[in-house]
């Protein structure tokens, strides 16, 4: 079956640097995806590895190693806002990539 | 502001009503997706669809209704809801199978 694992809380402080693991099981695989959700929002799109290696978008990089199932979300210089809960996410091929499953989300804290 | 627009943003209902959420986008995606989130858990997949046919139903029960009158479109028909189905829904869509997917900023439901 498919299953993802992440750390359900992390706390930091106000410019530190947080990094937010996943590991994943897979019958197949089309890439690791991150989103952020603020309580009471929506999920927004942070960042997709479909190749081994570090993607990075500002404060916020992306690793992925494909031959240990592994990614990790690095947030830098965190901020308040930065408080939410993140989610990994992986596409199931099975279904020609059309279904994503969630982890169960990392509640992120920024401490002042 | 998101891409995606749902409507309405709330809605109460009783166990014997019959309403429709409604999901709208303009960015030229063709597929679409309905996950329900409950609070403190991942988004989990409902429906998917695929130029405008349903690719994926996860045994979602028949009192929830998908239909894709067109490509921007996406509508949720409910019925006969029970109070377990009060949720966060997500409206989703994506450009290519293995792409980022963009949420509205969801319905919550709540069920009397």
């Amino acid at each position: 079956g498919q299953s993802l694992e992440q750390p359900s809380e992390v706390t930091a402080v106000e410019g530190a640097i947080v990094q937010i693991n996943c590991t994943y099981q897979t019958s197949g695989f089309y890439g690791l995806s991150w989103y952020q959700q603020h309580d009471g929002g929506a999920p927004t799109f942070l960042s997709y590895n479909a190749l081994d290696g570090l993607e990075e978008t500002g404060r916020f990089s992306s690793f992925l190693s494909r031959s240990d199932s592994y990614g990790y979300l690095l947030l830098q210089e965190l901020q308040m806002k930065d408080s939410a809960s993140y989610f990994c996410a992986v596409r199931d091929s099975g279904t020609g990539g059309f279904k994503t499953i969630f982890g169960a989300g990392t509640r992120l804290f920024v401490k002042a | 502001d998101t891409e995606v627009t749902q409507t309405p943003k709330h809605l109460v209902m009783g166990m014997t009503n019959k309403k429709s959420l409604k999901c709208e986008q303009h960015m030229g995606h063709r597929a679409m997706y309905w996950y329900k989130q409950k609070a403190k858990k991942p988004p989990e997949l409902m429906f998917v669809y695929s130029y405008e046919k349903l690719s994926i139903n996860e045994s979602v029960p028949s009192r929830f209704s998908p239909e894709c009158p067109n490509s921007s479109l996406l509508n949720l028909h409910l019925h006969a809801l029970q109070p377990e189905d009060s949720a966060l829904y997500l409206c989703a869509s994506s450009q290519e199978r293995s792409g980022p997917q963009h949420f509205g900023d969801g319905t919550r439901l709540s069920i009397l």
